[in-house]
């Protein structure tokens, strides 16, 4: 059975910490792996990871995938209140064009 | 702007009343999607369009329907079979295949 596994599922930390998202899958015909944020509705995309060990990084947000051990983590630095979100990771099967969501990291920014 | 597009935002159901969500993209994309979230579960596909005319089980297809007639629609019907129906419903399209998806603000529906 396909499968994504977010971890931890739940995270509290003060402005200015670091924090780093796991996200693990088991998938037949991987495509690639995309990373979302909720905030309060709609996910808005974060990114997309095809290749292994090609850090992609938008501001104080950056992503790796690891093909061979199946993972892929989100880091980011100088956390804000503004990061306060649901972090989702999806992974896209080239075979039947599904996409699938692991549960989500739901991450507290404390001021 | 384009976008995609959910109504309502909130739907109140008696149990045993089939529902229909919409879902309208003006993005000209090709495929569309229908994702349930429920609070710890994260997103679950419920069924899902590469093309028109042609649709796909997801993993939680039982007691939902689909449709897609035009390129720009795709609403789900939540129908009495459905045992636990209550949830945030989420629609997503995507332009070619490998693309990220993009998602509606989600339909909120409650069944008493």
């Amino acid at each position: 059975e396909d499968k994504v596994v977010q971890s931890p599922l739940s995270l509290v930390v003060h402005e200015g910490d670091t924090v780093t998202l796991n996200c693990s899958y088991e998938v037949t015909n991987f495509r690639s792996l995309l990373w979302y944020k909720q905030e309060k509705k709609a996910p808005t995309f974060l990114f997309m990871l095809t290749s292994s060990g090609i850090e992609k990084k938008s501001g104080r947000l950056s992503s790796i995938l690891d093909k061979k051990e199946l993972f892929s983590i989100l880091n980011i630095t100088a956390t804000q209140t503004g990061d306060s979100a649901v972090y989702l990771c999806a992974v896209y099967m080239n075979r039947d064009d599904k996409i699938i969501f692991g549960k989500g990291t739901r991450l507290h920014i404390l001021p | 702007d384009g976008g995609i597009t959910q109504s309502p935002k909130y739907l109140f159901r008696k149990e045993g009343q089939n529902v229909t969500l919409s879902c309208e993209q003006n993005l000209n994309h090709d495929a569309m999607y229908w994702y349930r979230q429920d609070p710890g579960q994260g997103l679950r596909l419920i069924y899902y369009s590469q093309i028109v005319n042609d649709f796909q089980k997801g993993d939680i297809a039982e007691g939902y329907s689909v449709s897609r007639e035009k390129k720009e629609s795709f609403p789900l019907t939540v129908t009495s079979a459905q045992k636990n129906p209550t949830a945030f419903y989420l629609c997503a399209s995507r332009d070619r295949k490998g693309s990220p998806l993009h998602f509606g603000n989600g339909t909120r529906l409650t069944v008493t």
